[in-house]
């Protein structure tokens, strides 16, 4: 149980463009996601906690409007990376948590982003 | 200010032996603690969690772990390793309930000898 699905896996752009990443739990409800970032041999950076139905509350020095995340039902959960540039490129994982205490973050296999 | 701290960045193992991987915390209150496991290229699978209680904690894939409050510590063990557990580890602490969010340590990469 607590399956949690990232899409896409591994995407390359353009700079300019904008990436949607979504990250979904499949058998249970996901009253919150989090969304991080990694980067080479690094450590997990929090970006944002995202509350289904709320706006999501960013991180310190993390671009609300370069850094979009939707959180508009239970499941499912978007970070899109707005005119995105190479210093964006980074791998991008998303975890989910149940709506009740002493519930571990699940986390979605990442998504490897790259732009050129 | 909260924190996690994993010493070791690299460890080698030999196939068979046991396994120690260090983690200490600083935490104001009661911390819940984590180890989680991540292949290359790959999310995080969770290993095993404490949130009270029996102070060892046993987990997925023979894994266990053990609170110690006077030392702050919460170190990770298996007392026989395999080539699958070849991976990077990190060590996360948070203060508990579904919307409050993790420090996670700087991992530690387990390599696995034949």
């Amino acid at each position: 149980g607590a399956v949690v699905s990232q899409h896409p896996s591994w995407v390359i752009c353009k700079s300019g463009t904008s990436v949607k990443i979504e990250c979904r739990s499949l058998d249970f409800q996901a009253t919150t996601m989090f969304w991080y970032r990694q980067f080479p041999k690094q450590s997990l950076m929090l970006m944002a906690t995202s509350n289904e139905g709320s706006k999501a509350t960013y991180e310190q020095g993390v671009e609300k409007d370069k850094f979009l995340i939707n959180h508009a039902s239970l499941t499912l959960s978007t970070l899109t990376v707005t005119s995105a540039h190479p210093e964006d490129s980074s791998f991008y994982i998303c975890s989910a948590s149940g709506g009740t205490s002493n519930q571990p973050q699940h986390f979605g296999d990442g998504t490897r982003l790259s732009i050129l | 200010a909260q924190s996690v701290t994993q010493p070791d960045i690299h460890i080698t193992v030999s196939e068979g032996a046991s396994l120690e991987l260090r983690c200490n915390y600083s935490y104001g209150a009661t911390p819940y603690l984590f180890w989680y496991v991540q292949s290359p290229g790959q999310g995080l699978q969770l290993l095993l969690k404490y949130f009270s209680g029996d102070t060892l904690v046993q987990g997925i894939k023979g894994f266990e772990a053990e609170f110690k409050r006077s030392q702050s510590s919460f170190n990770l063990r298996k007392p026989s390793v395999h080539w699958s557990d070849a991976a990077e580890y990190f060590c996360a602490v948070g203060k508990g309930g579904a919307t409050n969010k993790l420090i996670f340590g700087t991992g530690t990469l387990l390599a696995v000898q034949p």
